[in-house]
């Protein structure tokens, strides 16, 4: 069964400072890959997505993620974190070309340090 | 811009009543999604409709029905509520199915 594993529930870094946001997943074919934030009170916002191609993927806000088949990781990147990026960061996997599932990790919190 | 909204983004009701939350689109999706999101768990799918009156049931359907009669409204329907229903729930949409747009959310407490 398909899974996704968010190894780090709290993160806290200072502003500034780079962060990387880790995430394995558990599929057996090419999954589908996204990041998503969510601020506080709100809904989810799609920071980025793979689905082919170039392993390295580039979003919104500054952040790029790396697909790495060998380690099952789909790694989210930021080289300086600002203020406003604290919130709760979630990545996911669909699972197959038509499939309308998305399997949700637990989620990491960034806490940001002036 | 997709733009999904819910009709409320708190609610308090007491056990036993029946809940409707409503959650509409304004991009001519045809899928829409409803989750609740709870602490440690991520976001676990309750139902998912793909057409006017279609519906599958997702990882955690017990408890609750959905209803899409027109294309832009997808309602989550708690027929009987009870306190382990006290949620966040979240409706998405989208036109390919994987890249899903999240509404804000309801915060649903019931007493």
């Amino acid at each position: 069964a398909q899974s996704v594993t968010q190894p780090d529930i709290h993160i806290t870094v200072s502003e500034g400072a780079s962060l990387e946001l880790r995430c394995n997943y558990s599929y057996g074919a090419t999954p589908y890959l996204f990041w998503y934030v969510q601020s506080p009170g709100q809904g989810l916002q799609l920071l980025l997505k793979y689905f082919s191609g170039d392993t390295l993927v580039q979003g919104i806000k500054g952040f790029e993620a790396e697909f790495k088949r060998s380690q099952s990781s789909f790694n989210l990147r930021k080289p300086s974190v600002h203020w406003s990026d604290a919130a709760e960061y979630f990545c996911a996997v669909g699972a197959g070309k038509s499939s309308y599932k998305l399997i949700f990790g637990s989620g990491t919190r960034l806490l940001v340090r002036p | 811009d997709v733009k999904v909204t819910q009709s409320s983004r708190y609610l308090v009701k007491r056990t036993g009543e029946k809940v409707f939350l409503e959650c509409v689109q304004d991009m001519d999706h045809e899928n829409m999604f409803w989750y609740r999101q709870d602490p440690g768990l991520g976001l676990r799918l309750i139902y998912f409709s793909y057409d006017v009156k279609m519906k599958e049931k997702g990882d955690i359907p017990e408890g609750y029905s959905v209803s899409r009669e027109k294309k832009e409204r997808f309602s989550l329907i708690l027929e009987s509520a009870s306190t382990n229903q006290t949620s966040m729930y979240l409706c998405a949409s989208s036109l390919d199915p994987r890249t899903q747009y999240f509404g804000p959310g309801t915060r649903l407490t019931v007493l």
